[in-house]
């Protein structure tokens, strides 16, 4: 079946660090990868998403490389801001999949202080 | 425009009491997903809908849920005899043709089984 594995958290980092979160997958076919954030109150939000291998998803200063020889989607930002906090989920479309089922990974809590 | 609306946002309901769940998808979007998010998890996908009909059933965990979308735009959840384990926050999801892969999510319902 399809899954999404992600680094365990919380992640707490300091203002302009650099912040890396780590994504594997196991999926039939070529899948679809996606980052989605969910900022304090607010909905589920995409962040950034990849369709193909060695595509480069980017948004908001965040990047996420489709690796397929390693199955992997890490998330990965230079310089984090407090307005970073939030929690993350990188989530997959199997490959084939008409329709945009979503499976997500458990999430990652990520805090930035000042 | 308005995004995704739900409502009530939060329910509390005893054991095998019945609840229904209220989706407002972003107008002229075609597709229509709900999934569970229980405590400290990813979203797990519940079903599908593509305008009124349901292509998808497969994640609904018992014959005590039920999803509907008569008009192709309003759906409803329906969550029959809850029971302990149904605590969770339920999402919905629309997404439009031209972008199928990009959803958009509601804030939640966040229901507590007592």
């Amino acid at each position: 079946g399809n899954s999404v594995t992600q680094m365990e958290g919380p992640v707490t980092l300091s203002e302009e660090a650099f912040l890396t979160i780590n994504c594997t997958y196991t999926a039939t076919g070529y899948p679809s990868l996606f980052w989605y954030v969910q900022y304090p109150g607010e909905g589920l939000q995409l962040l950034l998403k990849a369709t193909k291998a060695d595509d480069k998803g980017s948004n908001k200063g965040f990047e996420a490389t489709y690796r397929k020889e390693t199955t992997s989607f890490h998330l990965e930002k230079g310089s984090v801001q407090v307005s970073d906090s939030a929690v993350y989920f990188c989530a997959l479309v199997a490959g084939g999949t008409s329709y945009g089922k979503l499976t997500f990974g458990q999430g990652t809590i990520l805090t930035v202080h000042p | 425009g308005a995004g995704v609306s739900q409502s009530p946002r939060y329910k509390v309901a005893k054991r095998g009491q019945d609840v229904a769940l209220r989706c407002d998808p972003i107008s002229g979007h075609v597709s229509l997903f709900w999934y569970q998010q229980a405590l400290g998890q990813g979203p797990e996908f519940l079903t599908y809908f593509q305008n009124e009909a349901q292509l998808d059933k497969s994640g609904l965990p018992s014959d005590r849920f039920f999803a509907e979308r008569p008009e192709g735009s309003v759906s409803t959840l329906k969550i029959q005899r809850t029971q302990q384990e149904d605590s969770a926050v339920y999402l919905c999801a629309s997404s439009s043709p031209g972008a199928r892969y990009e959803q958009y999510f509601g804030p939640g319902t966040r229901l507590t089984v007592t």
